[in-house]
């Protein structure tokens, strides 16, 4: 079983729509959560961290359930620039330790 | 946020040839530096984690003799790839952790073509 799972997608969707995006992680300890975004052929970017309360940064709402170990990501009003692709990232040790990647989620958002 | 950068941003090479890419915190001290290869449609893959001054931990299935990984400084880390093959071609991409931030940021990655 793969550590982090996410559905490659292609996701197409309309721009002004919402889209939302999940993730399951296999190690039930792990510590931290993230959702970072690739544009193609560059580095991730840390989109936001993932906290059990659920957190919302703008357009964006993220939200952890341990118990079923999923990660779920939430866009609103989507824009053409959200179109990317969206790693489900987990950190299985402390935050100093090295990070473990799904495959990501490929969005497109269409005028 | 914090800059990482990297150099080189591409090189193409040889097949037999080292290649050695370097990572250097720019506007933080980093003591811990982790190196990543992303193959084509593929996830982004820890190799190993580097630590000033000590010798690196790689993870499992990586090769150390292959895969030199240097951490002299609290800024820089360098990857060598010894004796390059097709097979190694892939988006090489080094982090460096902030501790005061507790943040890990990311270099612009190394696209690595062996021919």
């Amino acid at each position: 079983r793969k550590e982090v799972e996410q559905d490659p997608g292609p996701f197409n969707v309309p721009e002004g729509a919402t889209v939302a995006f999940n993730c399951t992680y296999s190690n039930s300890a792990s510590q931290s959560f993230f959702w970072y975004r690739q544009d193609c052929r560059k580095e991730p970017k840390l989109l936001m961290s993932v906290y059990s309360s659920g957190n919302e940064d703008g357009r964006f709402t993220a939200q952890l359930n341990r118990a079923s170990q999923y990660i779920s990501l939430l866009i609103r009003d989507s824009k053409l620039s959200d179109s990317a692709t969206y790693l489900c990232v987990v950190n299985m040790g402390t935050r100093a330790d090295g990070l473990t990647f799904g495959k990501g989620t490929h969005l497109i958002i269409q005028p | 946020g914090a800059v990482v950068s990297q150099h080189p941003s591409r090189v193409i090479c040889k097949s037999g040839t080292s290649v050695k890419i370097e990572c250097r915190s720019l506007d933080f001290q980093a003591t811990t530096m982790f190196w990543y290869r992303q193959f084509p449609k593929q996830s982004l893959m820890l190799m190993a984690t580097s630590n000033e001054g000590s010798k690196a931990t790689y993870e499992q299935g990586v090769e150390k003799d292959k895969f030199l990984i240097n951490h002299a400084s609290l800024t820089l880390s360098t990857l060598t790839v010894t004796s390059a093959h097709p097979e190694d071609s892939s988006f090489y991409i080094c982090s460096g952790w902030d501790q005061q931030k507790e943040t890990q940021y990311f270099g612009p990655g190394t696209r690595l073509l062996v021919l």
